[in-house]
């Protein structure tokens, strides 16, 4: 079955721009959790939702959101971009949530920040 | 505090030879851990968990990871490691708030 889709792969986008971020889960995953990976540190949780219902936030600014959808597909929206948010976002799908079961990643999405 | 600690950055091994990456954890309750392997230009993979049961636990590509409740450790294991095998390894557990808290990271490097 198809794995984990994230779209777009590369984004280039100037500081105090808005990015939104997709991710279409496995097939009847209800699970899709959001992380943001930097060679300084490392993989940072953003959140995760479950069946539409946000279930864990990370310690991140109120500028990161998501929301998931009915069809399970998530989107994350970044608002009023900094430097600091160049990074590589993946997202994970699981069948239960995330801390029980193992998470299939997408291949993620580059945000390079100008 | 931190839930969950690999210390060591590097591990540097010849092929053939046994390999291990650390992981320690800090949780209350019942730990659920992972461990996952980013390979170079391509996304994490899921290796292998312990949720419960034998505290040796068998993996994808011949990996296997040991539970110690007493050292609250989880450490991965190849017993002959392939240089196919180099790539950035994760230790994840599941924390006190109930999402997954990932360790810094291990890369390793297999040389031929």
């Amino acid at each position: 079955k198809a794995g984990v889709t994230q779209t777009p792969r590369y984004l280039i986008k100037t500081r105090g721009q808005q990015v939104t971020l997709s991710c279409s889960p496995i097939s009847g995953h209800r699970s899709v959790s959001w992380y943001q990976q930097t060679p300084g540190q490392g993989l940072q949780f953003l959140f995760e939702y479950f069946s539409e219902t946000q279930r864990n936030k990370g310690n991140f600014p109120g500028r990161f959101s998501g929301r998931q959808f009915s069809n399970s597909r998530s989107e994350m929206n970044v608002s009023t971009l900094e430097l600091g948010d160049s990074a590589l976002y993946l997202c994970a799908s699981s069948l239960r949530l995330a801390g029980e079961d193992e998470q299939y990643f997408g291949p993620g999405t580059r945000l390079t920040v100008t | 505090a931190q839930s969950v600690a690999q210390p060591e950055d590097q591990v540097n091994v010849a092929e053939g030879n046994p390999l291990t990456v650390k992981c320690t954890y800090s949780v209350s309750g019942n730990p659920y851990l992972f461990w996952y392997v980013q390979y170079p230009n391509r996304g994490l993979q899921f290796l292998l968990k312990y949720i419960t049961g034998d505290n040796l636990v068998k993996g994808s590509y011949g990996f296997e990871a040991e539970f110690n409740k007493s050292q609250t450790s989880f450490h991965l294991k190849k017993p002959s490691a392939l240089v196919s095998d180099s790539a950035l390894y994760f230790c994840a557990v599941r924390d006190d708030d109930y999402k997954l808290s990932f360790g810094a990271g291990t890369t390793v490097t297999v040389r031929a």
